[in-house]
């Protein structure tokens, strides 16, 4: 049974720059949730996805954008970086909005 | 204040000892309480996920849930090496956004 998977596992982008982050979710889930984790934090909710639609947003600028595709996949865009935006990157998915999510290994974004 | 307040630690104990984390929260709508573990440089791994008030155990580890104080609790019993790492406690109203708390360093010394 294949969980979560995420893609790249690291990146380096410069700031202004833009960056799109790819995300699998667990077999037979169907919702997929982004967070951003800065070092010594805990996750910070950005957005759910459910149905191919935004369901949700925490407290991230429009810069931060997302897309849900019919086999439940994911992306996460972030536009004109700022140094800090670096930080890992988690995506959760879960069955119907629930709220039992299980998180991917994540991507750690470098802003230089 | 936030929302979930959480010790960052660290924590040491000698392995074979209970250990006990803990949260505090000021949002009386979260009905939903997990923890989660991780690893450092990896992702968060869901433990425990209860409803409400009450216990749940599932071998070595026992979550308590108490609304009336909002305060929840991880015990770990008979703690070993491989238990290090950072123990996050995350919470929900219920198909709302998940809020964690700022996540415990517990370090198990052989």
């Amino acid at each position: 049974d294949a969980g979560v998977t995420q893609s790249p596992t690291h990146l380096i982008k410069t700031r202004g720059q833009q960056v799109t982050l790819r995300c699998s979710p667990k077999s037979g889930h169907d919702t997929v949730s982004w967070y951003q984790q800065a070092l010594g934090q805990g996750p910070q909710f950005i957005f759910q996805y459910y149905e191919e639609e935004e369901r949700q947003r925490g407290n991230f600028p429009d810069r931060f954008s997302g897309h849900q595709f019919p086999n439940y996949s994911s992306e996460l865009n972030v536009n004109a970086l700022l140094l800090g935006d670096s930080a890992l990157y988690l995506c959760a998915s879960s069955y119907r909005t629930g709220n039992e999510q299980y998180f991917g290994p994540g991507t750690r974004l470098t802003v230089t | 204040q936030k929302e979930v307040e959480q010790d960052p630690g660290p924590l040491s104990v000698p392995e074979g000892a209970i250990v006990s984390l803990n949260c505090t929260y000021s949002n009386s709508a979260f009905q939903y309480f997990m923890w989660y573990r991780q690893y450092s440089r990896k992702g968060p791994e869901l433990l425990m996920y209860t409803y409400s008030s009450g216990n749940k155990e599932d071998g070595r580890f026992t979550a308590q849930v108490d609304k009336s104080s909002k305060y929840i609790s991880l015990f770990i019993r008979d703690s070993q090496p491989s238990d290090s790492a950072t123990y996050l406690c995350a919470m929900t109203g219920g198909y709302q956004k998940v809020t964690f708390g700022i996540g415990t360093k517990l370090q198990v010394i052989p």
